[in-house]
């Protein structure tokens, strides 16, 4: 089945607490995202990559490091998480970055950082 | 900058219509997307509208584009209980990749 999947679902940390979300998509896509969504927000993208070892910063990278070693693989790295980065976030990947293509959501992280 | 507003709650009755609005304000928008949220779920894509149409029927949904008002909405016919969730509209431009996202409207379908 084709789909994007994240670990872990849910996450309670405390601040300064190093961890990583991962995610991972099984349709050779080329383009991937992270994004967060924020009550009365909507979903804002953090970072993006292109394909592999090819990365950029969206709209709201500040305290989010990523890395793309591999096509399948794009994680989200908060190396001192914050009160500030509780939020629901989300990884997406399209085939290319077009906007014909569909882009694919995997089902969210919930980050909880006390 | 780019900005997309949508109304945060409508509550409609089985079986009435549903009418989600969205406005936008980027000229340079291509694509414009209705993605649906179901509790505990990620995003699911329903329909996009291409910026030089202006109107998209599939199956129960209609998806309405006026390009000079910069205004969107998406008409779901028949409104299940099933249809409850946020729906979100989205624009992007030629490049693609980057969504942006309106706030959500969360449609709830009272038996």
């Amino acid at each position: 089945e084709a789909q994007v999947t994240q670990n872990p679902r849910y996450l309670i940390t405390v601040t300064g607490k190093k961890l990583t979300v991962t995610c991972s998509q099984n349709m050779n896509h080329e383009y991937m995202s992270w994004y967060r969504q924020d009550p009365g927000l909507g979903l804002r993208q953090i970072y993006y990559s292109m394909n592999v070892e090819v990365t950029d910063k969206g709209d709201v990278p500040e305290g989010y490091k990523v890395s793309r070693k591999e096509k399948r693989n794009f994680p989200l790295i908060l190396e001192s998480p914050s009160p500030n980065q509780t939020s629901l976030y989300f990884c997406a990947s399209s085939l290319r970055r077009a906007a014909t293509d569909t882009q694919y959501f995997g089902p969210g992280t919930r980050l909880t950082v006390l | 900058g780019e900005d997309v507003e949508q109304s945060l709650f409508l509550s409609v009755r089985e079986g009435d219509s549903s009418v989600i609005n969205c406005t936008y304000t980027d000229s340079s928008s291509t694509y414009l997307y209705w993605y649906k949220q179901e509790p505990g779920a990620g995003l699911q894509l329903l329909t996009y509208i291409f910026s030089n149409m202006d109107m998209k029927q599939d199956q129960r949904l209609t998806v309405l584009l006026n390009k000079k008002d910069k205004h969107l909405s998406l008409r779901i016919a028949d409104t299940q209980t099933g249809d409850s969730a946020i729906y979100f509209c989205a624009e992007t431009n030629n490049q693609g990749g980057k969504l942006i996202f309106g706030q959500g409207t969360e449609l709830s379908v009272k038996p």
